[in-house]
């Protein structure tokens, strides 16, 4: 069970919006540290999609966001694409036992 | 351009010890703030932080896998080792390596299938 919880998967139609939520604990987005997204297109090794909370490397599309509060943090991606279409894990980093580095169960999202 | 490549074997046998190197470019791991990291992705699952080194040494590892690690670099070649002993069919996966910065891992490689099987 990972440490941080996403939602196993996610729908919507091109154009749409959608939004995936990455719960934490007070050890870890609670304590304050930043939360980074990461897309993994079917295949392919992940890529940093958002770095601290809410910041895009460059050539990352402004339709992905990031925004964190407390102990969760949200990616929204809107004006969906079909190649959107990826497991999206987040990742911050942890203070307790559980490991320094921890990352979300991942969310796959389709667009239908 | 910062570009990592792991090697390895792609089959170890259960008790067997797993080396992977990790060979990047475009970085100097001698600089402040720098390092890299492995983390792994079994088939159809999620990624598992391993591993992860510093510019200066320092060394942290995944305290359920602890026992079982050791990851060290060599700055003048630009490569990084991880060392699992004791390898089981469960550790199946894809092993990444990763350039760390700030918290995160901003680049990564392109990843090695290790299958664990007699």
């Amino acid at each position: 069970q990972s440490v941080l919880t996403q939602p196993p998967s996610v729908s919507g139609a091109p154009g749409q919006r959608v939004t995936i939520s990455c719960t934490g604990s007070s050890s870890n987005i609670g304590a304050g540290y930043d939360v980074h997204w990461y897309q993994q297109l079917p295949g392919t090794a992940p890529k940093l999609l958002i770095y601290g909370n809410s910041n895009r490397p460059s050539g990352v599309p402004d339709r992905f966001s990031g925004s964190k509060s407390g102990t969760s943090a949200s990616l929204a991606i809107t004006g969906l694409q079909a190649e959107d279409e990826a497991d999206y894990y987040c990742q911050s980093y942890d203070s307790s036992l559980s490991g320094n580095w921890v990352f979300g169960g991942g969310t796959k999202l389709t667009v239908l | 351009q910062i570009t990592l490549k792991e090697s390895g074997p792609t089959l170890v046998k259960p008790t067997q010890t797993l080396t992977l190197t990790c060979t990047f470019s475009g970085f100097s791991l001698s600089t402040s703030g720098v390092g890299v990291g492995w983390i792994r992705q079994p088939p159809g699952k999620a990624l598992e932080w391993l591993a992860l080194i510093y510019w200066d040494d320092d060394k942290r590892y995944s305290p359920s896998l602890k026992s079982r690690l050791t990851i060290t670099k060599d700055t003048s070649k630009n490569q990084v080792v991880l060392t699992m002993t004791n390898m089981d069919p469960v550790d199946t996966a894809t092993y990444y390596c990763a350039h760390y910065g700030d918290y995160n891992f901003q680049h990564w490689g392109q990843g090695t299938l290790v299958t664990v099987s007699s």
